[in-house]
């Protein structure tokens, strides 16, 4: 069972063009934190939400934490080559649970 | 640079040998994980640690078994490696299970003939 959904898996689009990636989970979690990960590297953390309703921005990038935090979206002004990559969700729960990961999307921006 | 460490970076090995991944961190954190990462399924947990001696299994811990004698080392162990643990593994780090920041190692790429 996947608890974190992402979708879309895959997404290709043209330098200067916006885009919305999505997390979604019939799960409550306690926080959720978004990654990007590059070929041949380990995931960087981009950012950690953790109130229901919370955005934050991040130059180019805003992500939105689910009024029931359940849900999460990443939104990208403006794209650019370097914002290609493998965009990654991880949901927190309590206690000494980890994190549960979504499976990802791959996003190509295209110059 | 958040201190860590994986080795061997990349290794081929044969159906049925032992192998051992090393993480060793810098930052004196106390959580540590062992991922594997795959087309289709992306980051699984294999096992993770929340200190010296105390581990716990993750959902793909089949076949896998890791120790933590030290803070800053944690080895995954794959006691006879299969073609199906072929795969890119990667360690973190955290000081909160649950809500803090996971810093990643850069992988080891792991293939079994």
């Amino acid at each position: 069972t996947q608890l974190l959904e992402q979708s879309p898996q895959f997404l290709s689009i043209q330098e200067g063009e916006n885009l919305t990636v999505y997390c979604n989970s019939s799960s409550v979690f306690s926080s959720l934190q978004w990654y990007r990960q590059e070929p041949g590297e380990g995931p960087v953390l981009l950012v950690t939400v953790v109130t229901g309703g919370e955005v934050k921005k991040l130059k180019r990038l805003t992500f939105q934490f689910g009024d029931a935090r359940k849900d999460s979206s990443l939104h990208i002004t403006a794209a650019q080559t370097g914002d290609t990559g493998l965009y990654l969700c991880a949901g927190g729960r309590s206690g000494n649970t980890p994190l549960v990961f979504g499976k990802g999307t791959r996003l190509s921006v295209i110059a | 640079d958040a201190g860590i460490t994986q080795s061997p970076r990349h290794k081929v090995t044969e159906t049925g040998t032992p192998v051992t991944l090393r993480c060793h961190q810098t930052e004196n954190h106390r959580y540590m994980y062992w991922y594997r990462q795959d087309p289709g399924h992306g980051l699984r947990l294999i096992h993770y640690s929340y200190g010296v001696k105390d581990t716990d299994k993750g959902e793909v811990s089949d076949g896998y078994s890791v120790s933590r004698s030290k803070t800053e080392d944690f080895l995954l162990t794959l006691e006879s490696a299969t073609s199906s643990q072929t795969s890119v593994y990667f360690c973190a780090i955290g000081t909160d299970s649950s809500t803090d920041t996971q810093y990643f190692g850069p992988g080891t790429r792991l293939t079994v003939l």
